[in-house]
């Protein structure tokens, strides 16, 4: 079955950097989007962006263009995302998700989310 | 970006009531629209895409239509399980949005 598997919740400074990986089973990982959404606590979600596994291509929302990355190996079926320059108000759970292949920008799988919290 | 509202914000309904939520778009998205289910500490769960369509396993009960910019998802028979935060997001225009959510809870 399907399975996008998330790592461990992080406690971050503010100024650091977190990377938060998922690894995908039961599909072929190359053939699907990986998209990058989050949700602080008690409230709604919000997109940041998605990635291509094959070519390694991304799409960013502006709003974290310059300070997101995403990035993959595909040896290991996992992609990671990595954020910079935390501040308090990254505090959120961070999901990746499958694309769906029949509606670009709809997510049919999820991993079980990481919570970062970002605290000095 | 396209702004998405919901209402309302949160409904108390009982087992076996019929329940409606509308999602309305800040402009036309034709039918890219999907509707997720999530439970606390849970991850989202896709429900319907493309306004009306329902994702594979998904109860029949649950139901979406509209295009443009107003849209509804219906729970024809609310379910114990179906008591959770439903969100609605777009995805005609990048980046994709959501909705704030319309929790259901029991009445």
């Amino acid at each position: 079955q399907v399975q996008l598997v998330q790592s461990g919740a992080e406690v971050k400074k503010p100024g650091a950097s977190v990377k938060v990986s998922c690894q995908a089973s039961g599909y072929f990982f190359t053939n699907y989007d990986i998209h990058w959404v989050r949700q602080a606590t008690g409230q709604g979600l919000e997109w940041m962006g998605w990635m291509n596994p094959t070519s390694g291509n991304t799409g960013y929302a502006q709003k974290f263009q310059g300070r997101v990355s995403f990035t993959r190996d595909t040896s290991i079926r996992t992609a990671y995302m990595e954020l910079s320059s935390l501040r308090s108000d990254d505090t959120a759970v961070y999901y990746c998700a499958r694309g769906f292949t029949l509606v670009r920008g709809v997510n049919d799988y999820w991993g079980q989310g990481t919570l970062v919290t970002v605290s000095s | 970006d396209i702004q998405m509202t919901q209402s309302p914000s949160s409904v108390s309904a009982s087992v076996g009531d019929r329940v409606t939520i509308t999602c309305r778009a800040s402009q036309g998205i034709s039918s890219w629209l999907a509707w997720y289910q999530q439970k606390p500490g849970k991850a989202p769960k896709l429900l319907i895409y493309t306004a009306s369509s329902l994702q594979s396993g998904v109860p029949s009960r649950f139901s979406g239509s509209g295009s443009g910019t107003d849209f509804t998802l219906t729970i024809s028979s609310l379910q114990p399980e179906d008591f959770a935060t439903y969100y609605c997001q777009q995805t005609n225009n990048f980046p994709p949005t959501f909705g704030q959510g319309t929790k259901v809870d029991i009445k």
